[in-house]
């Protein structure tokens, strides 16, 4: 079964919006990352948040580990956060990371 | 900048020939991990190597192989090329695995006409 959900699939925003990006998992983890890949194709990290909570300038990144959901705050969004926000995971004794299929913001002036 | 560095950043090339792609991890970390991304699958875990051995394994085809050498670079070799290996080539290199932190290359955009 799908080991890693996030949602939505697509995002659209006007610049200066907020919104929220969920990823899901199916087992405990030892590591969570969130990244960006801009247009570019690069894969920029954004969070290492196996659990708490942690900021940086207009994004945040909050995971329930108890739960098995992290999510990702994009505040203020400006046209440059345009791209696909990757969520992916280790679980115990794994050494890759497992990765969602993705979320794609688009962000409109 | 990650600090990982991958050549070339392009490559075209026909079906049924042989590239090498060349990662350089950041300092100081010992672990290299390759990963695919293409349309339909993703993105895909290929393979680890830690301090010049291999630790895991993912869905990598046999016609691919890789290596890290003792100045703890790595190299993938894809060979007998097919159309359906188009994708970009991701690696990444983390101090040791598993739990801890991940820093993706660039990557290197592979085109098999």
């Amino acid at each position: 079964g799908i080991q890693v959900e996030q949602s939505p699939p697509d995002l659209i925003l006007q610049e200066g919006a907020n919104s929220t990006l969920r990823c899901n998992f199916s087992d405990s983890v030892n590591n969570l990352q969130w990244f960006h890949q801009n247009p570019w194709g690069q894969l920029i990290n954004l969070f290492y948040i196996p659990s708490g909570t942690k900021q940086n300038g207009r994004l945040s990144a909050t995971t329930v580990a108890t739960e098995r959901y992290s999510l990702l705050y994009i505040s203020s969004s400006q046209t440059t956060d345009s791209g696909v926000y990757f969520c992916a995971v280790a679980f115990p004794n794994d050494y890759k990371l497992s990765f969602g299929a993705g979320t794609t913001v688009t962000v409109r002036a | 900048d990650s600090g990982v560095t991958q050549t070339p950043k392009h490559l075209i090339t026909a079906t049924g020939q042989r590239v090498t792609l060349r990662c350089s991890p950041r300092s100081g970390d010992l672990s290299v991990y390759w990963y695919q991304q293409s349309l339909d699958q993703g993105l895909q875990f290929l393979i680890q190597y830690y301090n010049g051995e291999e630790r895991a394994k993912g869905n990598i085809l046999e016609r691919f192989s890789a290596q890290q050498f003792p100045d703890l670079h790595s190299e993938l070799n894809l060979s007998s090329l097919e159309l359906g290996d188009s994708a970009l080539y991701f690696c990444a290199s983390s101090f040791r695995g598993g739990s801890d932190e991940q820093y993706f290359g660039p990557g290197t955009r592979l085109t098999v006409t």
